[in-house]
């Protein structure tokens, strides 16, 4: 099993709302990942959970929260987004430092 | 900042001619090398890797080389077929786990 699963494929949110992105992997990878791509753009690396805890934070806006319940999940919890968070965010994850395996992505519209 | 480049960023192929896709990178920290392709709507699928004490690898129809003497990393597709039209990311990792994207050649096949 190589997937990376990640939930909603779509969601559309309000600047005051409060969402959440799933991930879930069962490879068991010790390093999980968020990218962030607009279009036609390469994907840019958010954050970086390496055994459960954070390890590399992106200078990301606190308006994005990661959160690591276990080994398995990744969750990205969003609230007082802007307009220009409309992307397509990417799960991924990878057993140490080599390539990540990615999901298909959760494409957000702030509206 | 040192990055991961793509030297095209279009390539349009006929159909069962060889593809050859190119990236310059300029960290020479960078140990380890990923192709990634991406189609419509979907996120980034791991290709191929090498790591930097081999000059070439091969899979399935695809073979990447490396040149760390000019900071070169090339992926090859032979027999290219419709299925293939997609964007191709190089990425690196130079020992740590901060995946840096190249920009991305859109490859087009034309029947």
């Amino acid at each position: 099993d190589t997937e990376v699963t990640q939930t909603p494929k779509h969601l559309v949110m309000g600047m005051t709302n409060k969402k959440s992105l799933k991930c879930e992997q069962h490879m068991g990878h010790r390093a999980m990942y968020w990218y962030k791509q607009k279009a036609k753009k390469p994907p840019e690396l958010m954050f970086v959970y390496s055994y459960e805890k954070l390890s590399i934070n992106e200078s990301v806006p606190s308006r994005f929260s990661p959160e690591c319940p276990n080994s398995s999940l990744l969750n990205l919890h969003l609230h007082a987004l802007q307009p220009e968070d409309s992307a397509l965010y990417l799960c991924a994850s990878s057993q140490g430092q080599d390539g990540a395996f990615f999901g298909q992505g959760t494409r957000l519209t702030v509206v | 900042g040192e990055n991961v480049g793509l030297h095209l960023p279009t390539l349009s192929v006929q159909e069962g001619d060889n593809s050859i896709i190119n990236c310059a990178y300029s960290n020479s920290a960078s140990d380890y090398f990923i192709w990634y392709k991406q189609e419509s709507g979907k996120g980034p699928q791991f290709i191929i890797d090498i790591r930097s004490n081999m000059d070439k690898r091969q899979g399935q129809r695809v073979t990447v080389l490396l040149n760390k003497t000019v900071k070169h990393l090339s992926l090859q597709i032979a027999a290219t077929q419709p299925g293939d039209s997609a964007v191709y990311f190089c990425a690196e990792n130079s020992n740590d786990y901060k995946l840096s994207f190249g920009a991305g050649t859109t490859v087009t096949v034309r029947a």
